[in-house]
Protein backbone atom coordinates (compact mmCIF):
# COMPACT_ATOMS: atom_id res chain seq x y z
CA UNK A 1 0.00 0.00 0.00
CA UNK A 2 0.44 3.39 -0.26
CA UNK A 3 2.16 4.13 -3.43
CA UNK A 4 3.02 6.90 -5.02
CA UNK A 5 3.92 7.51 -9.16
CA UNK A 6 5.27 9.59 -11.39
CA UNK A 7 4.89 10.41 -14.66
CA UNK A 8 7.61 10.79 -17.16
CA UNK A 9 10.45 9.18 -14.97
CA UNK A 10 12.78 11.07 -18.00
CA UNK A 11 11.76 13.64 -19.92
CA UNK A 12 14.26 15.94 -22.32
CA UNK A 13 12.90 19.11 -23.43
CA UNK A 14 14.32 22.13 -25.40
CA UNK A 15 15.46 25.39 -24.05
CA UNK A 16 12.37 27.98 -23.63
CA UNK A 17 9.75 25.24 -23.76
CA UNK A 18 7.27 23.80 -20.59
CA UNK A 19 7.11 20.61 -19.39
CA UNK A 20 4.51 18.81 -16.86
CA UNK A 21 5.45 16.51 -14.52
CA UNK A 22 2.72 14.53 -12.84
CA UNK A 23 2.51 13.15 -9.41
CA UNK A 24 0.05 10.46 -8.41
CA UNK A 25 -1.01 8.74 -5.12
CA UNK A 26 -2.27 5.05 -6.85
CA UNK A 27 -4.45 3.74 -3.38
CA UNK A 28 -4.57 6.22 -1.10
CA UNK A 29 -6.03 9.91 -1.22
CA UNK A 30 -3.19 12.64 -0.38
CA UNK A 31 -4.33 16.03 0.76
CA UNK A 32 -0.87 17.11 1.19
CA UNK A 33 2.08 16.65 -1.41
CA UNK A 34 5.43 17.82 -1.66
CA UNK A 35 7.89 18.61 -4.37
CA UNK A 36 11.47 18.33 -3.61
CA UNK A 37 14.52 18.76 -6.21
CA UNK A 38 17.63 16.80 -6.08
CA UNK A 39 20.52 18.49 -8.17
CA UNK A 40 23.81 15.64 -8.88
CA UNK A 41 25.46 14.65 -5.56
CA UNK A 42 23.51 16.56 -3.79
CA UNK A 43 20.47 16.61 -1.27
CA UNK A 44 16.71 16.82 -1.51
CA UNK A 45 15.37 20.38 -1.65
CA UNK A 46 12.27 21.10 -0.75
CA UNK A 47 10.51 23.55 -3.34
CA UNK A 48 6.77 23.63 -2.31
CA UNK A 49 4.18 21.78 -0.51
CA UNK A 50 0.59 21.30 -2.48
CA UNK A 51 -2.41 20.93 -0.49
CA UNK A 52 -5.62 19.99 -2.52
CA UNK A 53 -7.63 22.98 -4.03
CA UNK A 54 -5.39 25.59 -2.47
CA UNK A 55 -2.08 27.60 -3.34
CA UNK A 56 1.14 25.33 -3.30
CA UNK A 57 3.51 27.25 -0.50
CA UNK A 58 6.54 27.51 -1.89
CA UNK A 59 10.22 27.59 -0.27
CA UNK A 60 12.45 31.01 -0.36
CA UNK A 61 14.41 31.38 -3.24
CA UNK A 62 12.00 29.19 -5.57
CA UNK A 63 10.11 31.01 -8.36
CA UNK A 64 7.09 30.54 -8.28
CA UNK A 65 5.91 31.61 -11.75
CA UNK A 66 8.59 29.29 -12.71
CA UNK A 67 7.89 25.83 -11.08
CA UNK A 68 3.65 25.99 -11.20
CA UNK A 69 2.46 23.38 -8.65
CA UNK A 70 -1.40 22.28 -9.22
CA UNK A 71 -3.06 19.80 -6.96
CA UNK A 72 -6.60 19.53 -8.55
CA UNK A 73 -7.74 16.48 -6.79
CA UNK A 74 -6.80 14.27 -3.77
CA UNK A 75 -4.77 12.06 -6.48
CA UNK A 76 -2.46 13.82 -8.11
CA UNK A 77 -0.29 16.96 -8.13
CA UNK A 78 1.49 18.83 -11.16
CA UNK A 79 4.66 20.30 -11.37
CA UNK A 80 4.73 22.65 -14.31
CA UNK A 81 8.48 23.86 -15.51
CA UNK A 82 7.69 26.83 -17.62
CA UNK A 83 10.23 28.51 -20.21
CA UNK A 84 12.81 25.92 -19.06
CA UNK A 85 16.60 26.50 -18.84
CA UNK A 86 19.34 24.17 -18.84
CA UNK A 87 20.30 24.70 -15.15
CA UNK A 88 16.66 23.42 -14.33
CA UNK A 89 17.82 20.14 -15.54
CA UNK A 90 17.38 18.10 -12.50
CA UNK A 91 15.84 15.29 -10.41
CA UNK A 92 12.17 15.99 -9.42
CA UNK A 93 10.58 13.72 -6.44
CA UNK A 94 7.50 13.94 -5.09
CA UNK A 95 5.97 12.82 -2.06
CA UNK A 96 2.17 12.55 -0.74
CA UNK A 97 1.06 12.48 2.69
CA UNK A 98 -0.58 9.37 3.98
CA UNK A 99 -1.33 8.22 7.66
CA UNK A 100 0.76 11.11 9.22
CA UNK A 101 4.25 10.04 6.92
CA UNK A 102 5.41 11.21 3.79
CA UNK A 103 5.53 8.55 0.60
CA UNK A 104 8.36 9.08 -2.42
CA UNK A 105 7.88 8.86 -5.43
CA UNK A 106 10.72 7.45 -7.97
CA UNK A 107 11.30 10.82 -9.18
CA UNK A 108 11.66 12.15 -12.60
CA UNK A 109 14.54 13.13 -14.63
CA UNK A 110 14.52 16.50 -16.36
CA UNK A 111 17.18 17.34 -18.85
CA UNK A 112 17.31 20.62 -20.55
CA UNK A 113 19.11 21.37 -23.88
CA UNK B 1 14.45 26.62 11.59
CA UNK B 2 15.97 23.00 11.24
CA UNK B 3 18.86 22.00 10.22
CA UNK B 4 20.20 18.30 9.94
CA UNK B 5 24.04 17.75 9.50
CA UNK B 6 25.72 14.75 8.41
CA UNK B 7 29.94 15.12 8.63
CA UNK B 8 30.59 11.59 6.68
CA UNK B 9 30.61 12.19 3.24
CA UNK B 10 31.69 8.47 2.53
CA UNK B 11 31.72 5.74 4.57
CA UNK B 12 32.93 1.91 3.76
CA UNK B 13 32.19 -1.10 5.49
CA UNK B 14 32.96 -4.85 5.36
CA UNK B 15 30.41 -7.16 4.55
CA UNK B 16 28.98 -9.01 7.80
CA UNK B 17 30.38 -6.12 10.03
CA UNK B 18 28.80 -3.17 11.66
CA UNK B 19 28.83 0.20 10.63
CA UNK B 20 27.50 3.55 12.42
CA UNK B 21 26.68 6.69 10.35
CA UNK B 22 26.44 9.93 11.99
CA UNK B 23 23.64 12.76 11.94
CA UNK B 24 23.22 16.03 14.14
CA UNK B 25 20.28 18.24 13.99
CA UNK B 26 18.94 21.20 15.47
CA UNK B 27 15.19 22.04 15.44
CA UNK B 28 12.85 24.84 16.72
CA UNK B 29 9.47 22.43 16.86
CA UNK B 30 8.64 21.30 19.91
CA UNK B 31 7.78 18.15 18.69
CA UNK B 32 9.63 16.34 15.89
CA UNK B 33 10.22 13.02 14.07
CA UNK B 34 13.84 11.87 12.83
CA UNK B 35 14.45 9.68 9.84
CA UNK B 36 17.34 7.70 7.93
CA UNK B 37 16.38 6.91 4.43
CA UNK B 38 18.01 5.30 1.61
CA UNK B 39 18.18 6.49 -1.48
CA UNK B 40 20.12 3.51 -4.00
CA UNK B 41 21.36 3.50 -7.30
CA UNK B 42 17.58 3.91 -8.72
CA UNK B 43 17.35 7.12 -6.53
CA UNK B 44 13.95 5.82 -5.12
CA UNK B 45 13.86 6.86 -1.34
CA UNK B 46 13.44 4.31 1.11
CA UNK B 47 12.68 4.86 4.07
CA UNK B 48 14.71 3.42 6.54
CA UNK B 49 14.34 3.97 9.94
CA UNK B 50 11.77 6.56 11.82
CA UNK B 51 12.04 7.91 15.40
CA UNK B 52 9.50 10.44 17.34
CA UNK B 53 11.64 12.49 19.27
CA UNK B 54 9.12 12.11 22.87
CA UNK B 55 9.36 8.17 22.69
CA UNK B 56 13.01 7.88 25.08
CA UNK B 57 13.47 4.09 23.72
CA UNK B 58 15.55 3.87 20.51
CA UNK B 59 13.82 2.66 17.13
CA UNK B 60 15.23 -0.56 15.67
CA UNK B 61 13.92 -2.24 12.70
CA UNK B 62 15.18 -5.54 11.51
CA UNK B 63 19.39 -5.23 11.37
CA UNK B 64 18.94 -1.11 11.67
CA UNK B 65 18.95 0.76 14.77
CA UNK B 66 19.61 4.17 15.93
CA UNK B 67 20.88 5.88 18.89
CA UNK B 68 19.39 8.93 19.65
CA UNK B 69 20.60 11.67 22.05
CA UNK B 70 17.96 14.42 22.57
CA UNK B 71 20.10 16.46 24.80
CA UNK B 72 23.28 16.11 22.39
CA UNK B 73 20.71 16.77 19.03
CA UNK B 74 22.37 13.44 18.12
CA UNK B 75 20.85 10.60 15.60
CA UNK B 76 22.92 8.19 14.69
CA UNK B 77 22.61 5.11 12.13
CA UNK B 78 23.88 1.56 12.95
CA UNK B 79 23.62 -1.05 10.46
CA UNK B 80 24.81 -4.53 11.84
CA UNK B 81 25.42 -7.36 9.63
CA UNK B 82 26.18 -5.20 6.35
CA UNK B 83 25.09 -6.74 2.99
CA UNK B 84 25.77 -5.84 -0.84
CA UNK B 85 22.53 -4.58 -0.67
CA UNK B 86 23.03 -2.08 1.58
CA UNK B 87 25.10 0.06 -0.47
CA UNK B 88 23.54 3.23 -0.80
CA UNK B 89 23.45 6.71 -0.21
CA UNK B 90 21.90 7.66 3.17
CA UNK B 91 20.35 10.63 4.19
CA UNK B 92 19.28 11.91 7.47
CA UNK B 93 16.33 13.94 8.34
CA UNK B 94 14.06 15.48 10.03
CA UNK B 95 10.35 16.99 10.25
CA UNK B 96 7.73 18.62 12.79
CA UNK B 97 5.16 16.71 14.29
CA UNK B 98 2.01 18.31 13.86
CA UNK B 99 -0.50 15.82 16.04
CA UNK B 100 0.87 12.58 14.49
CA UNK B 101 1.46 14.16 11.11
CA UNK B 102 4.46 14.79 9.25
CA UNK B 103 5.50 18.07 8.41
CA UNK B 104 7.96 19.12 5.79
CA UNK B 105 11.23 17.21 5.54
CA UNK B 106 14.36 18.37 5.94
CA UNK B 107 17.54 16.47 4.74
CA UNK B 108 20.88 16.15 5.70
CA UNK B 109 23.81 16.16 2.33
CA UNK B 110 24.06 12.23 2.82
CA UNK B 111 27.07 9.88 3.98
CA UNK B 112 27.59 7.30 0.33
CA UNK B 113 27.83 4.06 2.09
CA UNK B 114 30.42 1.13 0.27
CA UNK B 115 29.56 -2.16 1.31
CA UNK B 116 33.02 -4.65 0.48
CA UNK B 117 32.53 -7.99 -0.21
Amino acid sequence: GAVVSQHPSWVICKSGTSVKIECRSLDFQATTMFWYRQFPKQSLMLMATSNEGSKATYEQGVEKDKFLINHASLTLSTLTVTSAHPEDSSFYICSASFTGLQYFGPGTRLTVT
Amino acid sequence: AQTVTQSQPEMSVQEAETVTLSCTYDTSESDYYLFWYKQPPSRQMILVIRQEAYKQQNATENRFSVNFQKAAKSFSLKISDSQLGDAAMYFCASSGNYGGSQGNLIFGKGTKLSVKP
